[in-house]
């Protein structure tokens, strides 16, 4: 069965410093893996997946299939990046997702 | 991407009613899923919404709990039926058209 695990509850840091959010999954076939955030009092939304290898208000996230991973990582964090950051699994191109329980992200000034 | 709206927002209901959640989306979609999302815990997929034919449920959720209806590419109803205070939570529709999940704003239902 497919699982997606965010090992942080909560991570704190501060303003500039370096911020990375742990996922990993697992899945015996080849998953697409997805980071969805969302922002107090609005609605969840994607911030990006894997296949697009792109990067998004500076975060990027690179599939690792050794180690079953797809950390989120911004080099320099900011005040507005504070959120609930949700790692995802699609499989077996269905567009359902298996949800990991999430980490919230604190950065402060 | 398209923009997915929930009636209502929230809710109050006492436990033995049901509840109606209507699900609108500004344009045509391909897939339809409902989510729940528990008080604490990240997101349950439900179902998925199927146009003009029954939905397909996950393990662990029902048609007699959840009855869903999909009538056309951009609308969709979830039931909460015969609610207890365990069915407490926020539902969340979500559509997906060639690009990836897109998200409803969730209508919280806390049932007495």
């Amino acid at each position: 069965a497919q699982r997606v695990t965010q090992p942080e509850k909560l991570l704190s840091v501060f303003k500039g410093a370096p911020v990375e959010l742990k996922c990993n999954y697992s899945y015996s076939g080849s998953p697409e893996l997805f980071w969805y955030v969302q922002y107090s009092r609005q609605r969840l939304q994607l911030l990006l997946r894997h296949i697009s290898r792109e990067s998004i208000k500076g975060f990027t996230a690179d599939l690792n299939k050794g180690e079953t991973s797809f950390h989120l990582k911004k080099p320099f964090a900011q005040e507005e990046d504070s959120a609930m950051y949700y790692c995802a699994l699609s499989w077996d191109n269905t567009d359902k997702l298996i949800f990991g329980t999430g980490t919230r992200l604190q950065v402060f000034p | 991407s398209a923009v997915i709206s929930q009636k209502p927002s929230r809710d109050i209901c006492q436990r033995g009613t049901s509840l109606t959640i209507q699900c609108q989306v500004d344009s045509q979609v391909t897939m339809m899923f409902w989510y729940r999302q528990q008080p604490g815990q990240s997101l349950t997929l439900i179902a998925t919404a199927n146009q003009g034919s029954e939905a397909t449920y996950e393990s662990g959720f029902v048609i007699d709990k959840f009855p869903i209806s999909r009538p056309n590419l951009t609308f969709s109803t979830l039931t909460v039926s015969n609610m207890s205070p365990e069915d407490s939570s926020i539902y969340l529709c979500s559509g997906a058209s060639g690009t990836r999940g897109f998200f409803g704003p969730g209508t919280r239902l806390t049932v007495l």
